[in-house]
């Protein structure tokens, strides 16, 4: 049980262009969904928290209008990736919770490869 | 500034041995603490977690201890395999687990057969 699942797992585009990465979780039902980011050998940082129904909230320095965040059902939330350049270049990684109980641990997908060109 | 702290950042232990990995937090709100396994180019496995109520949780050959009055938490992998060569990253969060991650900076573990 608990399994999230991203797609695509690896994309690259030439810049300028926009990307969407899918998040979703397979068997559970999750109202918040986490993005993160994670560069070569480095560790995981906190993007954005994903509210199903609701606005996402940014952690700080992370812009709002490049990092697009849409949470529409319990089981999907998605990252779109706005005119994208090579420093967004990048592995995004999306976790998410089951609802509704309190200490439950947060499930990662596998990830996206992002290369930008 | 870092909001969890991890040492060492690469250890080699012989096989059957133990692995022991540390990490020390500032932020008080902090209630729930997990540690991921991530091998490359996969997202983080939930390996086992740990409330700041308890001060030892065993899961397999998997034991954190915690140290509430010293802010700090380590993670004992014990017999070490082969296969648990990978990245290891502490973790902490507010809301129960509620809230996003804070990572450390992760322990690249490599177990000698």
């Amino acid at each position: 049980g608990a399994v999230v699942s991203q797609h695509p797992s690896w994309v690259i585009c030439k810049s300028g262009t926009s990307v969407k990465i899918e998040c979703r979780s397979l068997d559970f039902q999750a109202t918040t969904m986490f993005w993160y980011r994670q560069f070569p050998k480095q560790s995981l940082m906190l993007m954005a928290t994903s509210n199903e129904g609701s606005k996402a909230t940014y952690e700080q320095g992370v812009e709002k209008d490049k990092f697009l965040i849409n949470h529409a059902s319990l089981t999907l939330s998605t990252l779109t990736v706005t005119s994208a350049h090579p420093e967004d270049s990048s592995f995004y990684i999306c976790s998410a919770s089951a609802s509704g109980t309190e200490n439950q641990p947060q499930h990662f997908g596998d990830g996206t490869r992002l290369s930008i060109l | 500034q870092q909001q969890v702290k991890q040492s060492p950042q690469s250890l080699i232990v012989q096989k059957g041995g133990i692995s022991i990995i540390n990490c020390a937090y500032e932020n008080t709100a902090f209630d729930y603490f997990p540690w991921y396994q991530q091998f490359p180019g996969k997202g983080p496995a939930l390996l086992i977690a740990i409330r700041p109520d308890v001060s030892e949780k065993k899961e397999g050959r998997f034991t954190i201890s915690f140290n509430k009055s010293a802010k700090q938490f380590s993670l004992h992998i014990m017999d070490s395999q082969p296969g648990d060569s990978a990245t290891y990253f502490c973790a902490a969060t507010s809301g129960g687990g509620a809230d996003g991650l804070t990572f450390g900076k992760g322990t690249h573990l490599i177990i000698q057969p």
